[in-house]
């Protein structure tokens, strides 16, 4: 079964300082990886994603996030940090064994201090 | 010009009542879904529709009925609402084929609290 993991509840991070969410995963095939970020009683909103091709994957509001085989990681990165950026960031990898399901981990709390 | 829409955003009900969550989207996608997440903000997929036809149906109590009248529209009826159904239920909808770039993103709606006393 595809799953994935972000080990931490949550992450705290002055304004203007790199951020980095962690996410890493484990698949039978080549993973479908996902980031969504959900602000405070809002919807989901898509950021990236890796399918094929570049290691480095861009999105939006800045983020990018790096997908490494090896290490079976997916994890988000924003070169500076706002205090806007804070919200709660989910990992999800794509299950298409029967249909197309979106498997998440368990969020992270993403907190940017002034 | 919202994407994906849902109505109630918010739905505060007695125990025992029956409710209906509706959801439509304008993004011209074949496949939508209904996601729930709990009080712990976990997120996990209930159903999916395939331009009409039920394709994904997870552990859900069959007190929770999903029915798309077209590929627009994918609606989510809940009988004899429980204390434990209390959660954010998110509709979301993508394209189909895995051939198609970008077909795999799911855009999702605002989604509906919905409070069970």
């Amino acid at each position: 079964a595809q799953s994935v993991a972000q080990p931490e509840d949550q992450v705290n991070v002055a304004e203007g300082n790199p951020l980095t969410v962690k996410c890493t995963y484990s698949v039978s095939g080549n993973p479908y990886l996902f980031w969504y970020v959900q602000y405070p009683n809002r919807g989901l909103q898509f950021l990236l994603k890796y399918i094929t091709g570049d290691n480095l994957v861009k999105g939006s509001y800045g983020f990018e996030a790096e997908f490494n085989k090896s290490q079976t990681s997916f994890h988000l990165k924003k070169p500076s940090a706002l205090v806007s950026d804070s919200a709660l960031y989910f990992c999800a990898v794509l299950d298409m064994e029967y249909g197309n399901k979106l498997v998440f981990g368990a969020g992270t709390i993403l907190r940017v201090k002034s | 010009d919202t994407a994906v829409s849902q109505t109630p955003k918010y739905l505060v009900t007695q125990m025992g009542n029956d409710k209906s969550i509706k959801c439509e989207q304008n993004l011209g996608h074949d496949t939508m879904y209904w996601y729930k997440q709990d009080s712990k903000k976990f997120l996990k997929i209930m159903f999916s529709y395939n331009n009409k036809e039920l394709i994904i149906n997870e552990t859900v109590p069959n007190r929770f009925s999903p029915k798309s009248p077209d590929k627009a529209h994918l609606n989510l009826h809940i009988n004899s609402l429980e204390l434990g159904d209390s959660a954010v239920y998110f509709c979301a909808s993508s394209h189909p084929s895995s051939d198609r770039a970008g077909s795999e993103t799911q855009y999702f709606g605002p989604g509906t609290r919905l409070l069970v006393l």
